[in-house]
């Protein structure tokens, strides 16, 4: 069964860096593109980040381009997020979430629990 | 962009009741939508792919219709269990701006 499990969330000054974990099991990792989506308290889902299976493209939302960086490393299976001059609207529960192609369709299974990310003096 | 608009954003309904939530696309996406349900302290998981395509495991009272701009998901015999927001979301265009608001279903 395919898991993916977060880590490194915390409370950070505005400013700021952080860098988020997400551990893969259960599934060939290279094979897949991974996802970060953030929560902010009692809103609703937004997509943050993509990586393709080599680490080689990524893409990101205007929100956080220029200071957030996604990366991978196939041999731990662990896709990262490293956040940058972390703002208070960055505060969120961040997921990761794979990606799941089918016949040109695709979509987000499964997600981590997520880690909370809280920016503030 | 494409812009996902769900509606209503939220509804109350009775154990047993047919309930509907609509997501409307801002442009033709095919049938390039999903849906996901978020219960209250939980990770998002996926219900429906491909617009109507139930995902392994989620019970067959739930369905997904629509293509085009306007897509449906429906539960056909609301359970306690279901409790929990859902959500749209658009694999046509780019994943910026690709989920809907979310809609809350609570139980009376």
């Amino acid at each position: 069964e395919a898991q993916l499990v977060e880590s490194g969330g915390g409370l950070v000054q505005p400013g700021g860096s952080l860098r988020l974990s997400c551990g893969a099991s259960g599934f060939t990792f290279t094979n897949y593109w991974m996802h970060w989506v953030r929560q902010a308290p009692g809103k609703g889902l937004v997509w943050v980040s993509r990586i393709n299976g080599d680490g080689s493209s990524t893409r990101y939302a205007d929100s956080v381009k220029g200071r957030f960086t996604i990366s991978r490393d196939n041999a731990k299976n662990t896709v990262y997020l490293q956040m940058n001059s972390l703002r208070a609207e960055d505060t969120a529960i961040y997921y990761c979430t794979r990606a799941e192609y089918q016949e040109l369709h695709d979509w987000f299974d499964p997600w981590g629990q997520g880690t909370l990310v809280t920016v503030s003096s | 962009d494409i812009q996902m608009t769900q509606s209503p954003s939220s509804l109350s309904a009775s154990v047993g009741d047919r309930v509907t939530i609509t997501c409307r696309a801002s442009q033709r996406i095919s049938n390039y939508l999903n849906w996901y349900q978020q219960q209250p302290g939980k990770a998002p998981k996926l219900l429906i792919y491909a617009a109507s395509s139930l995902h392994s495991g989620v019970p067959s009272r739930f369905s997904g219709s629509g293509s085009g701009t306007d897509f449906t998901l429906t539960i056909s015999s609301l359970q306690p269990e279901d409790s929990a927001t859902y959500y749209c979301q658009q694999s046509h265009g780019t994943p910026q701006d690709s989920f809907g608001q979310g809609t809350k279903v609570e139980i009376k």
